[in-house]
């Protein structure tokens, strides 16, 4: 089993739809999770991060994090033709260094 | 101002060579890192330096070495280029203090390397 999975889509969604963008982990050690967003051909742009269960809002963005089920997920209100990119999830543990796994991303297209 | 810069941007080089990257970052963050990211985008770290030091080293071929000569840079030399070395390789820092979880990590725009 696979550390992250994600479904890499691709997903097409029309301008102004809600996208439910999900992620699932194996390992219970994991501890903070972190949502990035990739244009093509860019660097990973950090979105959100946190560490603990529940959810947390930026914006249009709402991260959603359950320990307990071992799943992430991001949430996309009002979406944009600008946010047509591929969304990496990543997530941590705290050993004696930092590292992130990051999952293979799902590519996203909204529709204007 | 850009925060984690390499260079260069593009890169296209013949089988055999040997080139370097660099990597630098005016964030004041202590951990810095090198991923490589596939054609199939799958993004994998390779090294991690941390105030210098090597805290991460994945299975890399050791035709790949990192070098950090002080904290906000750090360079990725790679010797006797292959085909399966084109991809994309980004350099990431986050901040980070010991005994702590980390924060987390900021990208470069990537080096393209493509071996011909």
């Amino acid at each position: 089993q696979k550390e992250v999975e994600q479904d890499p889509g691709p997903l097409s969604v029309p301008e102004g739809a809600i996208v439910s963008l999900n992620c699932t982990y194996s390992n219970s050690a994991f501890q903070y999770f972190m949502w990035y967003r990739q244009y093509s051909r860019k660097g990973p742009e950090l979105l959100m991060y946190t560490y603990s269960s529940g959810n947390k809002e930026d914006g249009r963005f709402t991260a959603q994090v359950d320990k307990s089920s071992k799943y992430i997920s991001l949430f996309i209100r009002d979406s944009q033709p600008s946010d047509s990119a591929t969304y990496l999830c990543a997530i941590a543990m705290k050993t004696s260094y930092d590292k992130v796994i990051f999952g293979p991303g799902t590519s996203l297209s909204v529709i204007p | 101002d850009t925060a984690v810069s390499q260079t260069p941007k593009y890169l296209v080089t013949q089988m055999g060579n040997d080139k370097s990257i660099k990597c630098e970052q005016n964030l004041g963050h202590d951990t810095m890192y090198w991923y490589k990211q596939d054609s199939k985008k799958f993004l994998k770290i390779m090294f991690s330096y941390n105030n210098k030091e090597l805290i991460i080293n994945e299975t890399v071929p050791n035709r790949f070495s990192p070098k950090s000569p002080d904290k906000a840079h750090l360079n990725l030399h790679i010797n006797s280029l292959e085909l399966g070395d084109s991809a994309v390789y980004f350099c990431a820092s986050s901040p980070r203090t010991s005994g702590s979880l980390g924060g987390p990590q900021y990208f470069g725009p990537g080096t393209r390397l493509t071996v011909l």
